[in-house]
């Protein structure tokens, strides 16, 4: 039950930015936008999450369109390290205000030297 | 602790056997969710707990399946009569609470059924 849609692979040269693009066109006005990634034999790591507004951390920037139905994940100076699985997810409720993470196929990031 | 810690990292049984699966949230976060991930799929949700609380049990695969959380703290996930397709790598995460969904995972536990 996955709400978005994210292109299944990409590559990106070291030391570029890495824009990865999510589209979420059913989003709800309340529903946040979460980035997580998944290196090779490793849990998932959170990234970033937005409402509206772009956001911006030590890892990477979240773009989010006026309109929500899509958004970009920037990783700013990509490494070899950055290599993974990057999930965009919109968070799926269970029960009154509590959530599951719904994981989709993401975005198999490649990243060469 | 300072992660989410489970136990074993790894498993193998034989087809027909028990199995208990562990996982230690962080300290403090009161839901913790369960997740599968066979070879080279996603993760698929199995189970989550808002406290000891488990509202959600839908997506647990079949009933040899169960889990249960003690204390708001360690949860055990437990599949009885293995089965080949129960192979997979099952991962833990936790969030201060089930509203926010910032979950942090551990490294999970490979079973593996022979």
């Amino acid at each position: 039950d996955a709400k978005t849609t994210q292109p299944p692979s990409m590559d990106c040269a070291e030391g570029r930015a890495a824009n990865l693009p999510c589209n979420h066109s059913t989003i709800s006005g309340n529903e946040y936008v979460y980035w997580y990634r998944q290196i090779h034999s490793q849990g998932p790591q959170y990234i970033i999450h937005g409402l509206k507004n772009n956001e911006t951390n030590e890892m990477a920037s979240l773009i989010i369109t006026e309109d929500r139905k899509s958004s970009t994940l920037i990783l700013p100076h990509a490494t070899l390290r950055d290599t993974a699985v990057y999930y965009c997810i919109v968070r799926v409720p269970v029960r009154s205000n509590d959530y599951k993470l719904s994981f989709g196929a993401g975005t198999t990031v490649t990243v060469r030297a | 602790g300072a992660g989410v810690s489970q136990s074993p990292s790894n498993k193998v049984t034989e087809k027909g056997k028990d199995v208990e699966l562990r996982c230690d949230p962080i300290s403090g976060h009161t839901a913790l969710y369960w997740y599968r991930q066979s070879l080279g799929q996603g993760l698929e949700f199995l189970i989550y707990f808002q406290g000891n609380s488990a509202p959600d049990k839908s997506g647990l695969p079949s009933d040899r399946f169960s889990a249960e959380r003690t204390g708001g703290s360690v949860s055990t996930l437990t599949i009885q009569r293995t089965q080949q397709e129960d192979s997979a790598v099952y991962l833990c995460a936790s969030s201060v609470t089930a509203k926010n969904t910032e979950a942090f995972f551990g490294q999970g536990t490979r079973l593996t059924v022979v």
